[in-house]
């Protein structure tokens, strides 16, 4: 079965400083991963995905990831926070043997200070 | 634009009411899914349908009927609703032979009181 582990509920940052959400993931098989992020109120938007190309993700709004199979993870980065980045972020896991069901993890609140 | 249409926006219902909510994509896509978000659990699947004239359980379908009544839309039923039921739901649609991810609606904020 596929699951996605985000290790923090909320994650506060600065103005400026670079911003990390973690994300851990369990699947069975060649998984594809994504980011969403969903602002106040809104629906979700999709920040990137991997789907078995190269390791390291570009997204926009200048934000990045890196899958890394030894270690399960799929982190999100960014470094500098704005403003604008404030919002709620979602890790999700699909496999293509589950049906490409989009599994999602719990969420990480992202609060910048400034 | 090309997209996820989800009405109504929103809706209060009085426990035991019925409804229907609605969902339809214009982008030729055969699979389709319902989801609720519910705060600190992310977002579950309720249905799906893989492709017109299928429709299958996700995690948390006890309560809820579906219809996929051609390949465009796919509505959602709640026959007898309860505070439970009270959520945010979102409808999406993708292409499993060009999967990049899912498009999702706005969402429909229901009140169960």
């Amino acid at each position: 079965a596929q699951s996605v582990t985000q290790l923090d509920s909320h994650v506060s940052v600065s103005e400026g400083t670079p911003v990390l959400l973690r994300c851990n993931y369990s699947s069975s098989y060649s998984p594809s991963l994504f980011w969403y992020v969903q602002h106040p109120n809104k629906g979700l938007q999709l920040l990137l995905k991997y789907t078995s190309a190269a390791t390291l993700v570009k997204g926009i709004n200048g934000f990045e990831a890196e899958f890394k199979k030894s270690e399960t993870s799929f982190h999100l980065t960014k470094p500098s926070a704005h403003m604008s980045d404030a919002a709620e972020y979602f890790c999700v896991v699909s496999d293509r043997e589950y049906g490409n069901k989009l599994v999602f993890g719990a969420g990480t609140i992202l609060r910048v200070k400034s | 634009n090309a997209g996820v249409t989800q009405t109504p926006k929103f809706q209060v219902l009085k426990t035991g009411q019925s409804m229907t909510l609605q969902c339809a994509q214009d982008m030729n896509h055969n699979s389709m899914y319902w989801y609720r978000q519910d705060p600190g659990m992310g977002l579950r699947l309720i249905y799906y349908s893989a492709s017109e004239g299928t429709t299958d359980k996700g995690e948390v379908p006890n309560g809820y009927n579906v219809s996929r009544l051609n390949k465009r839309e796919f509505s959602l039923r709640l026959e007898s609703a309860a505070p439970s039921q009270t959520s945010v739901y979102f409808c999406a649609s993708s292409d499993p032979d060009r999967f990049y991810g899912y498009t999702f609606g706005s969402g429909t904020r229901l009140t169960v009181v």
